[in-house]
């Protein structure tokens, strides 16, 4: 498998344009996860899905932020409009269960689309 | 609301010596997950820990957990430069609920090894 695609992999817009970025989940994983990581904050947990449903987006920083997963290859992170503080590398990544002992959740993350708004 | 910290932030070693990151964690939970990044680039695993007293090795790396102290250590060996990059830890937040997949990351450590 390639691993967890995520386009494009540098953006860079001006205050108040949309952006979307966009990922493609290793196939068969039933989890997706959208990040946020920066200097100041860290990785951030945005939002994220199981079976291509929201479960928690309660990391997601204001309503300008929204994020769909319309199947289960593909989802989309969208800003609208955005700010020069969202500029941030933003990761995506999915899991899948992994039976053993107890059993846990392996998480896989994709390369990161670094954004820059000016 | 589970916090998880790390120590120290940043840790510059010389090759050859050892040394400890510490992960502090604020509840309860059964999984803790270590992660390495490269400079500008992604997160990759290292280990998964899921029991008290659990221990993993990989090469001069070594991560143990104690759940009752809730804190977890990654043990570095003989450093070599190769190491240098940016540890984090993990923990799954969903211990008292159903059995979902969510990690809450340390602040990370950023370690550099110098000749």
């Amino acid at each position: 498998d390639a691993g967890v695609i995520q386009s494009p992999r540098h953006e860079v817009t001006e205050m108040g344009q949309e952006v979307t970025l966009r990922c493609k989940p290793i196939s068969g994983h039933d989890y997706l996860f959208w990040y946020r990581q920066t200097m100041m904050r860290g990785l951030e947990l945005l939002i994220y899905f199981n079976n291509n449903v929201p479960i928690d987006d309660s990391g997601m920083p204001e309503d300008r932020f929204s994020a769909k997963m319309p199947n289960a290859s593909f989802s989309t992170l969208k800003i609208q409009p955005s700010e020069p503080r969202d500029s941030a590398v933003y990761f995506c990544a999915s899991s899948l269960w992994v039976w053993g002992g107890d059993g846990f959740y392996e998480q896989y993350f994709g390369p990161g689309t670094r954004l820059t708004v000016t | 609301e589970l916090k998880v910290e790390q120590n120290p932030l940043f840790l510059s070693m010389q090759e050859g010596k050892n040394y400890t990151i510490y992960c502090n964690y604020s509840t309860t939970s059964d999984r803790l997950y270590w992660y390495r990044q490269d400079p500008g680039k992604s997160l990759e695993s290292l280990f998964v820990l899921l029991s008290n007293g659990a221990v993993k090795q990989e090469g001069r790396l070594m991560a143990s957990l104690d759940t009752k102290a809730r804190l977890s250590t990654l043990h570095i060996t003989a450093a070599v430069h190769d190491l240098s990059a940016t540890y984090f830890c993990a923990v799954d937040a969903s211990h008292f609920k159903y059995n979902t997949d969510k990690l809450i990351f340390g602040t990370g450590t950023r370690l550099q090894v110098f000749p």
